[in-house]
């Protein structure tokens, strides 16, 4: 089975700095078919998850530019570049060849 | 605008059965593949199942494998997911959510959930 781990657990971030979450895969994420099936939610609090990333680095519709993602194989990236209130929760990679999500990560503002 | 809205989360026993539903609209139902997720209280999410546009592919997590079973019902745009002999470790908000293709690939929008108790 692929394992999804997530680092760090819990980040504390002062609006309008930058924030980093990293998603490793115990396998390549790259399917035969050439795409890479990584993405990436968001869960506010007392909210459902949204999806923000999907195939690495396409971002959902609505979803604001200073989220992006990146990565290859079996490492990969959420990047915020300006953290704005609105952006805590818990952030969730999932793989999608056998899905599986990792253990989240959780965003708090300073 | 997409809805999912899931019902039939209640408190059952040990061993016991259920049935959840999931009634969709605004987006072509059969269009697109559908799932369920979980979250145990306080916990992570987890991903239970996924059905093809269809109904002619279903995938299951190993923890719920031969005891739960994805449907579909396209004429009533509605999304099942069958529980059987289910244990204290099955308690969660169930989700419904829709898939951004036809095959399975990213859950793109989801319900609120529906809560599940397993308990004696």
């Amino acid at each position: 089975d692929i394992v999804m781990t997530q680092t760090p657990l819990s980040l504390s971030v002062t609006p309008g700095q930058p924030a980093s979450i990293s998603c490793k895969s115990s396998q390549s994420l790259l399917h035969s078919d050439g795409k890479t099936y990584l993405y990436w939610y968001l869960q506010k609090p007392g909210q459902s998850p949204q999806l923000l990333i999907y195939e690495v680095s396409s971002r959902f519709s609505g979803v604001p530019d200073r989220f992006s993602g990146s990565g290859s194989g079996t490492d990969f990236t959420l990047k915020i570049s300006r953290v704005e209130a609105e952006d805590v929760g818990v952030y969730y990679c999932m793989q999608g060849i056998h899905p599986v999500f990792g253990g989240g990560t959780k965003v708090e503002i300073k | 605008e997409v809805q999912l809205v899931e019902s039939g989360g209640v408190v059952v026993q040990p061993g016991g059965s259920l049935r959840l539903s999931c009634a969709a609209s605004g987006f072509t139902f059969d269009d697109y593949a559908m799932h369920w997720v979980r979250q145990a209280p306080g916990k992570g999410l987890e991903w239970v199942s996924l059905i093809s546009w269809d109904g002619g592919s279903t995938y299951y997590a190993d923890s719920v494998k031969g005891r739960f079973t994805i449907s579909r019902d396209n004429s009533k745009n509605s999304l099942y997911l069958q529980m059987n002999s289910l244990r204290a470790e099955d308690t969660a908000l169930y989700y419904c959510a829709k898939d951004k293709n036809y095959y399975g690939s990213a859950a793109d929008y989801w319900g609120q959930g529906t809560l599940v108790t397993v308990s004696s």
